[in-house]
């Protein structure tokens, strides 16, 4: 069965300072794509990245940076010189290729706190 | 363009009865998805419609049911609400392949609190 994980429940940083958060998920299928979103205070959730299982090239985006390792299935999320804007609940999310649908599944989410 | 827009934005209802929230996609997006947030069971797939027609479901019991109009505009259903309805419902809509092959577009949700 799917399952992801995200073992920080929240993390609190001061601005400027880099922060990773940690996605772990587990499949059988071979064929996946895993997700990140984030969810600012607003409660709008906005789609941040989009990652298949054959492509394990790292993706830079401005100060946000993706870590996929097949190897210990993980799928992490770094900022680089957090800002308060920042601040946010991070999902992870996994789906199987072939099962969109039921096989959607979220990380319960890591909370990040950026300080001034 | 005009983002997604759902409504009503907050309501209040009492057990058993019904409910139906409303999606509004952006123009020329096509496939409508919703989802349940909850604290206990966090962001769970509801299901999504593409063309009118539900083209996947996530593992909620019937009660829970959903269409989409000619137009893309979405509505979900819920029949006798339990307590454990409460959430924010979030709808999101993309342009034709839904949520794994395009990036999905979120509102700003339904907050449903059940009484």
């Amino acid at each position: 069965a799917q399952k992801v994980t995200q073992a920080q429940t929240e993390i609190s940083v001061v601005e400027k300072e880099d922060v990773t958060l940690d996605c772990v998920y587990e499949t059988r299928d071979t064929t996946y794509y895993l997700f990140w979103y984030k969810q600012p205070p607003s409660g709008e959730l906005v789609f941040l990245i989009r990652r298949n299982s054959f492509d394990e090239q790292n993706e830079i985006s401005g100060r946000y940076s993706w870590n996929f390792q097949k190897s210990t299935s993980s799928f992490n999320f770094t900022i680089t010189a957090s800002q308060v804007v920042d601040s946010a609940v991070y999902f992870c999310a996994l789906s199987e290729a072939g099962n969109y649908g039921q096989n959607f599944v979220f990380g319960p989410g890591t909370r990040l706190s950026v300080l001034p | 363009k005009a983002g997604v827009t759902q409504t009503p934005r907050y309501l209040i209802k009492t057990r058993g009865q019904q409910v139906t929230l409303s999606c509004s996609p952006i123009s020329g997006h096509r496939s409508v998805s919703w989802y349940q947030q909850t604290p206990g069971q966090g962001l769970q797939f509801l299901f999504e419609y593409f063309s009118e027609t539900q083209r996947n479901k996530g593992n909620f019991p019937g009660r829970f049911s959903g269409r989409q109009f000619s137009n893309s505009r979405s509505e979900m259903n819920v029949s006798t609400l339990e307590l454990g309805d409460s959430a924010l419902y979030l709808c999101a809509s993309s342009l034709d392949a839904g949520a794994i092959l395009e990036t999905q577009y979120f509102g700003p949700g339904t907050r449903l609190l059940v009484l």
